[in-house]
């Protein structure tokens, strides 16, 4: 089956230790999308790629940085982990825009629970 | 990042009845919306998806829009104890990014 996959599903890492997250896709969407979701509140976007053209989010903390080296895949790299970057990481993927200007639908992966210790 | 809007609750309501769940945004230029539910623990999933004014019905769910009042909503018919979730409400705009409301908690008593 199509799908999104995200690897690990749980990370633990130490208070400043760089750490990567993955995301894979079987779906040959050209948009891919890195959100963060701490309990209780709204994911939140950090960056999307439209294919290999990437968007930041204006609030998004330079400690957060981004790669796609092709269609498939997509990496979250935390470069120096606070007690506060614990979440869960969620990664989603979208054919994107159409002409008409309408979004079509995300769908995302399983996530990836991140604890900092 | 855009703001959208909906009542945390918890919104409780009894099996079999009708559960309304509301959004509003302040991006005008909005131009896709979307519900999603998300049991605890898990990503989101897609319930409906709505593009154009009025209502969309698809089996027990109804999303309805009116983009002049930036309002969306969601009514859930006939609702079941596995409907009990959190129900996102999400919104784009014409560059591919979507936002997401903090969600409604809904509780079914059986």
């Amino acid at each position: 089956d199509a799908m999104v996959i995200q690897n690990p599903r749980y990370q633990v890492t130490q208070f400043g230790k760089p750490v990567t997250l993955s995301c894979s896709q079987t779906l040959n969407h050209n948009v891919m999308y890195w959100y963060q979701q701490k309990s209780s509140q709204a994911p939140k976007l950090l960056f999307h790629y439209y294919d290999k053209d990437f968007n930041n989010e204006a609030d998004t903390p330079d400690n957060f940085q981004s790669r796609r080296p092709n269609t498939s895949f997509c990496f979250l790299d935390i470069r120096s982990p606070g007690l506060g970057d614990a979440a869960m990481y969620l990664c989603a993927t979208s054919r994107g825009m159409r002409a008409s200007g309408r979004t079509d639908t995300q769908y995302f992966g399983p996530g990836t629970r991140l604890t900092v210790l | 990042q855009k703001e959208v809007e909906q009542n945390s609750g918890p919104l409780s309501v009894p099996e079999g009845a009708i559960a309304s769940l509301n959004c509003t945004y302040s991006d005008r230029g909005s131009q896709s919306f979307f519900w999603y539910r998300q049991y605890s623990g898990k990503s989101p999933e897609l319930i409906m998806f709505i593009y154009s004014n009025g209502d969309k019905e698809d089996g027990r769910f109804t999303a309805q829009l009116n983009k002049a009042s930036q309002y969306v909503s969601l009514l859930i018919r006939d609702s079941q104890p596995s409907d009990s979730a959190t129900y996102l409400c999400a919104v784009s705009n014409t560059g591919n990014q979507f936002y997401f409301g903090t969600g409604t908690s809904l509780t079914v008593i059986p």
